[in-house]
């Protein structure tokens, strides 16, 4: 049962434009979402994270949106650069609980 | 720099062999976690501690898994009989009791290799 599905196993872009990368989740109890970066050879590093009651989070270059009627997380990098190449997961989570994560969304960003 | 270390970084087995993993997490971390990936997947759950007590398992973990934290310090995860299956990368993770919810501070993983 695969709760938090990133449906785009790749996305390239080119440097300067917006990168739109796309989460579904089916469990409705997930109270708070993030995204993880990982770059080759490393761990998942945090990146951004927005909890249930809101529809929106902004970090500098990165926004994450939330839309609970459909169940979907986006982030949205702009402008796009070359080091943010990466594969990116989607994560959920309820309170004192484990994450579950998504499959990763390789992305990128072409000079 | 004191992030999560993990050793070894690569290990390559025969079916049948033991294995085990170290994982030492950020000091001041009272919670740990195991996640195993495999290629094109996410993370997947393992197993967590808050200090020396481990308070969840996955189905995942057969009961040729075990894990420990015996000081509420590192931990280790322990393959038995290993299977070309368990082949992944083994994850580990740690956070501050009341640090951002979801926040995980990964090392840079175990790779096993089970031939």
């Amino acid at each position: 049962d695969q709760q938090v599905k990133q449906n785009s196993p790749s996305l390239s872009v080119q440097e300067g434009r917006i990168s739109i990368l796309n989460c579904d989740y089916t469990n409705s109890m997930f109270d708070y979402f993030l995204w993880y970066k990982k770059y080759p050879a490393e761990g998942p590093t945090f990146l951004i994270s927005i909890s249930s009651i809101k529809d929106k989070n902004e970090d500098g270059r990165f926004t994450v949106f939330l839309n609970k009627s459909a169940k979907h997380l986006s982030l949205h990098i702009v402008p796009s650069q070359p080091g943010d190449s990466a594969v990116y997961f989607c994560a959920a989570g309820t309170s004192g609980s484990r994450l579950t994560f998504g499959e990763g969304t390789q992305l990128t960003v072409n000079p | 720099d004191t992030g999560v270390s993990q050793d070894p970084r690569h290990k390559i087995t025969k079916r049948g062999q033991n294995v085990t993993f170290r994982c030492d997490p950020i000091s001041e971390h009272n919670r740990l976690y195991w996640y195993r990936q495999t290629l094109g997947q996410g993370p997947e759950f393992l197993t967590y501690f808050q200090n020396e007590a481990q308070l969840e398992k996955s189905r995942l973990l057969s009961d040729r898994f075990s894990a420990e934290r015996p000081k509420g310090s590192f931990s280790t995860l322990e393959i038995q009989r290993t299977e070309q299956g368990d082949s992944a990368m083994y994850l580990c993770a740690s956070r501050r009791f009341r640090g951002r919810a979801g926040e995980l501070f990964f090392g840079e993983g175990s790779r096993l290799t089970v031939l």
